[in-house]
């Protein structure tokens, strides 16, 4: 069965500073990854999607990697800023699926101006 | 504007009542989901439908129901055989486009049992 692990729980920086939020699934055998954010009380933000066969998605600041054979992804947050601070969920469609996501538990971000 | 509404925000229920939850969406999406949120977990599917008229229980969906009449809608009633109702509840949706099953939620609902 897969499970999905996001390390750390929680997260504390100061403004400015880069960071990896990092997540890993037990089964390869996924079709894509999905990053999202979630503020509090509220629903999901999708921030990215890498599909199986890719190694990494940009958009502005944000960048994931996905490395499928050794079950891990990162997500890489440039310059952070205090509006950055959000909780970060990881999800992953297995292949053959039904397209229901399998989420991590999240890293909870919080950025110090 | 495109989007999945769920409504209402917060809901409050008497223990042995049942509810339902709204959750509709106007992207012209054919599957939609049904997860529950509770604190320091992460998302779990309680039901989900690839097309109208059909419908797959998810690893949790006792004590829950939903119907999918129309593409646009995907109601979930918790009833009151499910023992710990109280949750926050998100609702998504997905198109298959070029291979791409990304999926969209919906802003939730609280709900408290009493």
């Amino acid at each position: 069965k897969q499970e999905v692990t996001q390390i750390p729980a929680a997260l504390s920086v100061p403004e400015g500073e880069n960071l990896v939020l990092n997540c890993s699934f037990t089964d390869s055998a996924i079709y894509n990854l999905q990053w999202f954010r979630q503020d509090p009380g509220k629903g999901l933000t999708s921030l990215l999607l890498i599909q199986s066969s890719q190694r990494e998605q940009t958009s502005g600041r944000l960048n994931a990697s996905l490395d499928k054979s050794s079950g891990r992804s990162t997500l890489y947050i440039a310059a952070s800023q205090p509006g950055d601070s959000a909780t970060y969920l990881c999800a992953v469609r297995m292949s053959g699926s039904q397209g229901n996501l399998i989420f991590g538990k999240g890293t909870k971000l919080s950025v110090k101006p | 504007d495109g989007g999945i509404t769920q409504s209402p925000k917060y809901l409050f229920r008497k223990e042995g009542q049942n509810v339902t939850l709204s959750c509709e969406q106007n992207l012209n999406h054919d599957a939609m989901y049904w997860y529950r949120q509770d604190p320091g977990q992460g998302l779990r599917l309680i039901y989900y439908s690839q097309i109208v008229n059909d419908f797959q229980k998810g690893d949790i969906a006792e004590g829950y129901s939903v119907s999918r009449e129309k593409k646009e809608s995907f109601p979930l009633t918790v009833t009151s055989a499910q023992k710990n109702p109280t949750a926050f509840y998100l609702c998504a949706s997905s198109i298959r486009t070029g291979g791409i099953h990304e999926q969209y939620f919906g802003p939730g609902t609280r709900l408290t049992v009493t």
